[in-house]
């Protein structure tokens, strides 16, 4: 009965390639998250769509591509995937984007680039 | 520029041996201040929200606090239990109404039995 559930957990792939991970929250919830956490344990946001409509997009390469295909996914696209892409991403949802109302996440895909 | 920053990094404490964590935060203007708990392997888990200095929330051995320029996450006679990453977080002016969160780099704590 998972509220916030991504796959895969673990991705392990080379240079170059390009990779999906997948959201999915059946929470009910209005608007997800990608945020991405470095090996210092910082997570700093990525992106952020509403109702499908994208909301926040940090300073995040082009490569990165999400995609929200209804209210309740929210997928991250890795186009030709670097070293310093190595990182734990996590998705999250919230009822709305106000200020009352706590982020709830997934538990995360530990992407690492060899 | 919003900042978040926690201390200690690393916290080791014996069972029962009550201690604090602390949260810094320099922003525009505070909307709120989140504490989330992050076990190993697993997303953050949402603890407490305050809005505004002098607010104070429990919950069980923990009990968050909030002045114009920190947040401390007590804990009263932690168990082994407790073990884990907090993780503290803003929510700016600054990020307007979009639910953005400034997170600082986290206290590990470990309780040993």
């Amino acid at each position: 009965d998972t509220a916030v559930s991504q796959t895969p957990k673990y991705l392990v792939t080379q240079m170059g390639n390009d990779k999906s991970i997948k959201c999915e929250q059946n929470l009910g919830h209005d608007t997800m998250y990608w945020y991405k956490q470095d090996s210092k344990k910082f997570l700093k946001i990525m992106f952020s769509y509403n109702n499908k409509e994208l909301i926040i997009n940090e300073t995040v390469p082009n490569r990165f591509s999400p995609k929200s295909p209804d209210k309740a996914h929210l997928n991250l696209h890795i186009n030709s995937l670097e070293l310093g892409d190595s990182a734990v991403y996590f998705c999250a949802s919230s009822l709305e984007y106000a200020i009352n109302s706590p982020l709830h996440f997934g538990n995360g895909t530990r992407l690492t680039v060899t | 520029e919003d900042q978040v920053t926690q201390s200690p990094e690393a916290l080791r404490l014996q069972e029962g041996e009550s201690s604090s964590l602390n949260c810094s935060y320099t922003v525009s203007g505070l909307r709120g201040l989140f504490w989330y708990r992050q076990d190993p392997g697993k997303g953050p888990e949402f603890l407490f929200t305050l809005y505004s200095a002098g607010e104070e929330k429990e919950k069980e051995r923990l009990k968050a606090t909030l002045t114009k320029k920190e947040s401390f996450l007590h804990i009263t006679a932690p168990k082994p239990e407790d073990s884990a990453t907090y993780l503290c977080a803003v929510q700016a002016n600054s990020g307007g109404n979009t639910g953005k969160l400034i997170f600082g780099q986290g206290t590990t704590l470990q309780v040993k039995p």
